[in-house]
């Protein structure tokens, strides 16, 4: 079974741009989270999707968005590039419903800002 | 206080030794805890997932899980020059079942 895909793999941009992040999860997950992980701060959630719908998100502010299609692939926006934008956004998809299944990441998107 | 509280290391062991990997977490809620392996430049694998106190073996690892002491830890076995890597323990916030907390990873570094 394939796994958690992620495009681009790498992607450079200015500040003030905008960027759209893809992630296909594995077949049959029908939950898609997003983290970004930078070295001073690790690993931090950004925002969980199932079913289309957004059911939680971390503490970051509104220029990070995303959503989830119906095919359950999922895209997240960051608008207004900043530099500590700069790292490595995850994304991992988890089994259908349930609660506290295991999360498998993909390979991320590495994001350099400048 | 951080969430969940990993030693940075770095934590070094001959090959074919055992490597203790140790967590402490705040939120008595948490339910679900996940030990990732993280190379360097690379995403993050699963490599256990353990919800009840206790033991739970799977090869050459070992999760144990004490709720009362608010300890998660990992033990790998016959460690390999290949275990060398950031490890990361995290758990299923107590007030949301859908988002990781992550701590800031031990790293291991296996000596041939």
């Amino acid at each position: 079974k394939a796994g958690v895909t992620q495009t681009p793999r790498y992607l450079i941009k200015t500040r003030g741009q905008q960027v759209t992040l893809s992630c296909s999860p594995i077949s049959g997950h029908r939950s898609v989270s997003w983290y970004q992980q930078t070295p001073g701060q690790g690993l931090q959630f950004l925002f969980e999707y199932f079913s289309e719908t957004q059911r939680n998100k971390g503490n970051f502010p509104g220029r990070f968005s995303g959503r989830q299609f119906s095919n359950s692939r999922s895209e997240m926006n960051v608008s207004t590039l900043e530099l500590g934008d700069s790292a490595l956004y995850l994304c991992a998809s988890s089994l259908p419903s349930g609660v506290d299944d295991e999360q498998y990441f993909g390979p991320g998107t590495r994001l350099t800002v400048t | 206080q951080k969430e969940v509280e990993q030693n940075s290391g770095p934590l070094s062991v001959p090959e074919g030794a055992i490597a203790s990997l140790n967590c402490t977490y705040s939120d008595r809620g948490s339910q679900s805890f996940f030990w990732y392996r993280q190379y360097s430049g690379k995403s993050p694998e699963l490599i256990m997932s353990i919800y009840s106190n206790g033991d739970k073996e799977d090869g050459r690892f070992t999760a144990q899980l004490n709720k009362a002491s608010q300890y998660v830890s990992l033990l790998i076995r016959d460690s390999q020059p290949s275990d060398s890597a950031t490890y990361l323990c995290a758990l299923i916030s107590g007030d949301s079942s859908y988002k990781l907390i992550f701590g800031s990873g031990t790293r291991l570094l296996v000596r041939p």
